[in-house]
């Protein structure tokens, strides 16, 4: 079975500043994709950045980039110049691909992201 | 537009009763997943379906049945058996695309239902 952790349960950071969550995995499969998504007050789950495991080039979407680490099971969330929006719940997630047996969503106990002014 | 609608939005049970939540997705996904989800925690797989007329457990489905009849339909309902169905429900549809031979795997939430039992 897959994990997924995310060893911060909290974190903040100043407007228009750089921060990145961590998280890491444990599976035995050599296809899977990765993903991070975010989840505000309003509790709407919106996928943020997705990464495909046989990728070598890490993902980015604008403001928003992932560093991972496929030997070492490591994915990484980095969010520069910071906006008060980005305030949220972020999820890590596991998936092995659709039709695998078995194939379905694990994610992390989610990291709380404060974006202060 | 195509999406995922979950309703109601909040529902109350007093204990005891069975109630049903509707997921419906016009999307076409083969696929689609229940979650629930705690305060403060992540998300934990109730039931899951990747195709019509068949189902598995996740890794709490004690208390929970589903059906999938219909591809665009994956109703869960609460049992009187699940001990503490107070809770935020979340359903997912997954999408199947390819770009120049690769794959790629998207989920789609719906809105949610805040369940609360009086």
């Amino acid at each position: 079975a897959q994990t997924v952790t995310q060893s911060q349960p909290e974190m903040s950071v100043q407007e228009a500043e750089t921060v990145t969550l961590s998280c890491t995995y444990d599976t035995s499969e050599s296809n899977y994709y990765l993903f991070w998504y975010k989840q505000p007050p309003s509790r709407q789950m919106i996928l943020v950045i997705r990464q495909e495991a046989y990728k070598q080039q890490n993902a980015t979407e604008n403001r928003f980039s992932v560093n991972f680490q496929k030997a070492a099971k490591s994915f990484s969330l980095k969010i520069s110049d910071s906006q008060l929006g980005d305030t949220a719940m972020y999820f890590c997630a596991f998936m092995k691909p659709l039709r695998t047996s078995g194939s379905r969503l694990t994610f992390g106990e989610g990291t709380q992201l404060t974006v202060n002014p | 537009d195509g999406g995922i609608t979950q309703s109601p939005k909040y529902l109350f049970r007093k204990e005891g009763q069975n109630v049903t939540l509707s997921c419906e997705q016009n999307l076409n996904h083969d696929a689609m997943y229940w979650y629930r989800q705690d305060p403060g925690q992540g998300l934990r797989l109730i039931y899951y379906s990747q195709i019509v007329n068949d189902f598995q457990k996740g890794d709490i489905a004690e208390g929970y049945s589903v059906s999938r009849e219909k591809k665009e339909s994956f109703p869960l309902t609460v049992t009187s058996a699940q001990k503490n169905p107070t809770a935020f429900y979340l359903c997912a549809s997954i999408a199947r695309g390819g770009v120049e031979g690769a794959s790629y795997n998207e989920q789609f939430f719906g809105p949610g239902t805040r369940l609360t039992v009086l």
